[in-house]
């Protein structure tokens, strides 16, 4: 099966300052890989999705970047705010299952 | 935060008792599936299920019961077999039959064994 590894699992940057997750992922079926950010107690929010036919997508702040061959993707944050605070995960789907990273923990100092 | 929704918001439970959670989803979506997250250790998956009176086991099952009557509907029994049943359970839903699924989750149970 599909192993998800992310890193970071804690990331503090000063505002304003730029943040980088990274996750690996081992099968070459997944093709479609979404990041999602957690609030305290709330539900993981979809914030920046990739599919496997595109190489680099932006969304304001956030971006995210996939390397299909390495079988590895980012995300990007810029200009981070203290409202970016929170858990980060990123996950690939097969088009069945999705398979989670542990989270990365994002603070962000003011 | 419309369209997928899960009761209780808070549940306890007495060891060696079953305690049911619920999950509808209004999006008209196939695909449904069940999630635990422990801290530090992210999302790890119950069950699922992509069709009406059809699911598969994740990768965590034992302990766990599931059921989908409805493509409403698909509610997860936590047994007494669960040794460590405490733990921030998630639904989430998704459009199936497509090469991109984007996840929808809802709000989640926080089941706590006394």
């Amino acid at each position: 099966g599909e192993n998800v590894e992310q890193h970071p699992s804690t990331l503090s940057v000063q505002e304003g300052d730029s943040a980088v997750i990274k996750c690996t992922y081992s099968d070459s079926a997944s093709n479609y890989f979404p990041w999602y950010k957690q609030e305290l107690g709330k539900r993981p929010q979809l914030i920046i999705d990739i599919r496997s036919n595109v190489g680099e997508k932006k969304d304001q702040r956030i971006a995210v970047t996939l390397n299909k061959t390495a079988k590895h993707f980012s995300l990007h944050i810029t200009e981070t705010q203290p409202e970016d605070s929170a858990v980060y995960f990123c996950a690939a789907s097969n088009g069945n299952q999705f398979y989670f990273g542990t989270g990365t923990s994002l603070t962000v100092i003011p | 935060d419309g369209g997928i929704t899960q009761s209780p918001k808070y549940l306890f439970r007495k060891e060696g008792q079953n305690v049911t959670l619920s999950c509808e989803q209004n999006l008209n979506h196939d695909a449904m599936y069940w999630y635990r997250q422990d801290p530090g250790q992210g999302l790890r998956l119950i069950y699922y299920s992509q069709i009406v009176n059809d699911f598969q086991k994740g990768d965590i099952a034992e302990g766990y019961s599931v059921s989908r009557e409805k493509k409403e509907s698909f509610p997860l029994t936590v047994t007494s077999a669960q040794k460590n049943p405490t733990a921030f359970y998630l639904c989430a839903s998704s459009i199936q039959g497509r090469s991109y699924n984007e996840q929808f989750f809802g709000p989640g149970t926080r089941l706590t064994v006394l």
